[in-house]
């Protein structure tokens, strides 16, 4: 079993549908977590950071962390197709251990 | 968040030659880290790029194949030696504070081996 599991997708949606997105783990001693967003020949961009279970919210974003489920959820509502990009998950347990990432999950958003 | 700039940003290169990949940040920083990102993978880390001594490889990534240097808080070039088509992937430089602040990454350098 791989560390870090996410959907590869491609997940096609209507411009304005709620998007969920998902990553599970196995590591138990993972606390950060992170998602980020990569569109086509660019580099991954940091959307939104959190620190052991809960939830965060950025404008359209949240993100969801259910350390006891191992399992983490990123939601955009009101997509738009500018959000059409891949979606990365990635975690780390702190102290000098780097990030695991998922594979990421390829999202289109449909006008 | 620090800007990023990779050269080159993609290149066609033939088996058996090296290419170096230069990574400038416009900011000093504390962490540099060299990632590869295959085709359907997860991004995967090759080294920890340190100022001033020798990188640290993870398994799989040694120097030989991979050679980092580091020469401030600014700057680090990443070489692929002796490429073979399986070699062919996107490398990227990121940058953070410490293990646990988020990565911010270049844009990456897209390779081809033929």
């Amino acid at each position: 079993q791989k560390e870090v599991e996410q959907d590869p997708g491609p997940l096609s949606v209507p411009e304005g549908a709620i998007v969920s997105l998902n990553c599970t783990y196995s590591n138990s001693a993972f606390q950060y977590f992170m998602w980020y967003r990569q569109y086509s020949r660019k580099g991954p961009e940091l959307l939104m950071y959190t620190y052991s279970s809960g939830n965060k919210e950025d404008g359209r974003f949240t993100a969801q962390v259910d350390k006891s489920s191992k399992y983490i959820s990123l939601f955009i509502r009101d997509s738009q197709p500018s959000d059409s990009a891949t979606y990365l998950c990635a975690m780390s347990e702190g102290g000098n251990t780097p990030l695991v990432f998922g594979k990421g999950t390829r999202l289109s958003v449909i006008a | 968040s620090a800007v990023i700039s990779q050269k080159p940003s993609r290149d066609i290169c033939q088996r058996g030659t090296s290419l170096t990949i230069q990574c400038q940040v416009d900011s000093q920083v504390t962490m540099m880290f060299w990632y590869r990102q295959q085709p359907g993978q997860s991004l995967t880390l090759i080294a920890t790029a340190n100022q001033g001594s020798e990188a640290t490889y993870e398994s799989g990534f040694v120097i030989d194949k991979f050679p980092i240097s580091r020469p401030n808080l600014t700057f680090s070039t990443l070489t692929v030696s002796n490429m073979s088509p399986e070699d062919s992937s996107i490398y990227l430089c990121s940058v953070g504070t410490d293990y646990n602040s988020p990565l911010h990454f270049g844009n990456g350098t897209r390779l081809t081996v033929t």
